[in-house]
């Protein structure tokens, strides 16, 4: 049981450019988030999804998109990377809201 | 605002005495709440929760967490402390069922042989 898969592990970006994180989960559950986690700062939701098709903003969306055409997979992207966009990203995911979410191991990004 | 505070970035604690996490939280209503924690370099791993009836809560490795109504908080404890349990402790709100989890800013543990 894979759980919820994140690629790439580190990435490296020039102001600019543009990426996209991969999300995927095996578990058939509904709920799917992004965060960031920055120094100091906790984990901050930047969007999140309740269930194929439907996505909503978190806290820090700005310069971030995603879209969820299957209940699997929940990518990220970053449209125009820039420095302040250094961070871990975690992918997240949960069956329904009593239940625990079960995270990604992460992928370090870094905007030069 | 829905808020989650842990007070305290760093605790410190000698091997085998006991330990406590603080974590009030600001959220409307009867919201769900969870501990985790995360190791160097890791993902955050799921300790504990709480979702409705007993206010003590037991979880993996020990972990214990007291859930106060009236207080608002939801602190992590454990009786004995190990040099493994050093890591970085998250408490996290779900304020409803199909809301995402908001999430303190961290307390990093350190036990001390």
């Amino acid at each position: 049981n894979a759980g919820v898969t994140q690629t790439p592990k580190f990435q490296v970006l020039k102001t600019g450019q543009s990426m996209t994180l991969q999300c995927a989960q095996d578990m058939n559950h509904e709920y799917m988030s992004w965060y960031r986690q920055d120094p100091g700062m906790g984990l901050r939701l930047i969007h999140y999804s309740v269930g194929a098709g439907i996505t909503d903003q978190g806290e820090v969306p700005n310069g971030y998109n995603v879209s969820r055409s299957t209940t699997e997979d929940f990518p990220l992207r970053l449209l125009s990377a820039a420095p302040s966009q250094t961070s871990v990203y975690f992918c997240a995911s949960s069956s329904r809201g009593d239940t625990e979410a079960f995270f990604g191991q992460g992928t370090r990004l870094t905007v030069v | 605002a829905q808020s989650v505070a842990q007070p305290e970035d760093q605790v410190n604690v000698a091997e085998g005495n006991p330990l406590t996490v603080k974590c009030t939280y600001s959220v409307s209503g009867n919201p769900y709440l969870f501990w985790y924690v995360q190791y160097p370099n890791r993902g955050l791993q799921f300790l504990l929760k709480y979702i409705t009836g007993d206010n003590l809560v037991k979880g993996s490795y020990g972990f214990e967490a007291e859930f106060n109504k009236s207080q608002t908080s939801f602190h992590l404890k454990k009786p004995s402390a190990l040099v493994s349990d050093s890591a970085l402790y998250f408490c996290a709100v779900r304020p409803s069922g199909n809301t995402p989890l908001v999430f303190g800013k961290g307390t990093r543990l350190s036990v001390i042989a």
